[in-house]
């Protein structure tokens, strides 16, 4: 129980152009969901909190115009990179909220050219 | 300067040894989690402890919750090379079921 699928795995993308990530909970209801970015051999830095049927919370110097998050069921949270640039290269990782823990996803490498 | 303080940053030792990562914070926690992550991987949960004092094991790894809660370790007996990867400590508040704080990360590599 309390699989997270992410999706897709991998995307390369071009400069200036956008990409969605899909976060599913597979076996569970999840009201709240989280999306991380992180960087090579750091810890995950939390970018938003995501709540089902609710605008999502973003930590200070995150660009809610550029990360765009919705949340639109209890099963399902995107996170769409706008305009992406070079430097929002990176690993993206969500987790979906369980009893007392996060559940998280194998994450999505995005590769901006 | 991060909530929860987690330490050493790096470690790298011999398949056999045995080791101790640990997570340290002046604040108490509702619950803390400990999740190992693989390079380009998700973190996966490994345990949960809830209660002051709490050891909870997992085959050769032992968890163990401060009697205050706010701090917790992990031991590792006798290494394996598949415990390679990145250990991370979270610790959620006490006034916000869905605030958690990381740690910093532990790295870790067993050398066969």
């Amino acid at each position: 129980g309390a699989v997270v699928s992410q999706h897709p795995s991998r995307v390369i993308c071009k400069s200036g152009t956008s990409v969605k990530i899909e976060c599913r909970s597979l076996d569970f209801q999840a009201t709240t969901m989280f999306w991380y970015r992180q960087f090579p051999k750091q810890s995950l830095m939390l970018m938003a909190t995501s709540n089902e049927g609710s605008k999502a919370t973003y930590e200070q110097g995150v660009e809610k115009d550029k990360f765009l998050i919705n949340h639109a069921s209890l099963t399902l949270s995107t996170l769409t990179v706008t305009s992406a640039h070079p430097e929002d290269s990176s690993f993206y990782i969500c987790s979906a909220m369980g009893a007392y823990e996060q559940y998280f996803g194998p994450g999505t490498r995005l590769t901006v050219t | 300067t991060q909530l929860l303080e987690q330490s050493p940053q790096f470690l790298s030792i011999q398949e056999g040894e045995n080791l101790t990562v640990y997570c340290n914070s002046s604040s108490v926690f509702s619950s803390l989690q400990w999740y190992r992550q693989e390079p380009g991987e998700g973190p996966v949960l490994l345990v949960t402890v809830v209660t002051g004092g709490e050891v909870k094991k997992l085959k050769r790894l032992t968890f163990q919750f401060g009697d205050a809660r706010k701090d917790s370790s992990l031991h590792i007996t006798a290494a394996q090379p598949g415990d390679t990867g990145l250990y991370l400590c979270a610790g959620v508040s006490l006034y916000n079921f869905n605030k958690f704080y990381f740690g910093s990360g532990t790295k870790l590599n067993v050398k066969p």
